[in-house]
């Protein structure tokens, strides 16, 4: 596709649930990224995947977040036992990294609103 | 932790009116980007500084980023309803791709 899209647009869930985010990024795009952002604050870096592999997962903020990117393409975000504190938008991006500083531009999806109850 | 401190908060401006942001970093910056995000969308890219004290110009827009790439700021020559949205800095350290956002500052034009 164009851009990166991301789905569900947005998840209403029950506290306790596992919910599922996918991510499919632009073609070509090595880097991928998750990040969620909650009313009126800056995105919160998850996580960044160079590839297949989680290159940097410092931000997960505990074992319940989990991400794959199995093909080094479409990645899944995955929140098991959800609570009501997880309720944010959660941003993808890709970007095709160069040799140089940083990490490029980066190109958001429209996010997964998710809603816990 | 590294920070990164965005003033102002909110900004309501008359249209033809100045308007500048301001991005202070607790600790020294590899790289600077800016992105904007209108009401209900998604963070869009629009520059990246990475020279010290590197000034970049688009259109009516103007970045700055500071000699000791701690600071960086975004400037805004005659707004336009154009401009409404939220900004943000977003700046990365070393060799990692890990980008730390500001809070954003958002921009209100009145017409």
């Amino acid at each position: 596709g164009a851009g990166v899209s991301q789905t569900p647009s947005n998840k209403v869930t029950e506290k306790g649930k596992y919910v599922e985010l996918r991510c499919d990024p632009i073609s070509g795009h090595t880097a991928l990224y998750w990040y969620r952002q909650s009313l009126g604050q800056g995105p919160e870096f998850l996580i960044y995947f160079q590839g297949t592999g989680a290159a940097d997962d410092s931000g997960l903020p505990n074992d319940r977040f989990f991400a794959v990117r199995p093909e080094g393409s479409v990645s899944t975000l995955k929140i098991q036992r959800t609570e009501r504190g997880d309720s944010a938008v959660y941003l993808c991006a890709s970007s095709l990294l160069t040799d140089g500083v940083g990490t490029g531009e980066l190109f958001f999806g429209e996010g997964s609103r998710l809603t816990v109850l | 932790g590294q920070q990164v401190m965005q003033i102002p908060q909110y900004q309501h401006v008359q249209e033809g009116e100045d308007f500048t942001t301001y991005c202070n970093s607790s600790t020294t910056l590899s790289n600077i980007q800016w992105y904007k995000q209108r009401p209900g969308g998604h963070p869009v890219f629009l520059i990246q500084l990475v020279k010290s004290g590197e000034v970049k110009k688009q259109k009516r827009l103007t970045f700055q980023f500071g000699e000791a790439k701690k600071n960086s700021s975004l400037h805004i020559t005659a707004t336009q309803t154009t401009d409404v949205g939220t900004y943000f800095c977003a700046g990365g350290t070393g060799n990692n791709r890990k980008l730390i956002w500001g809070l954003g500052t958002s921009l209100a034009v009145n017409p």
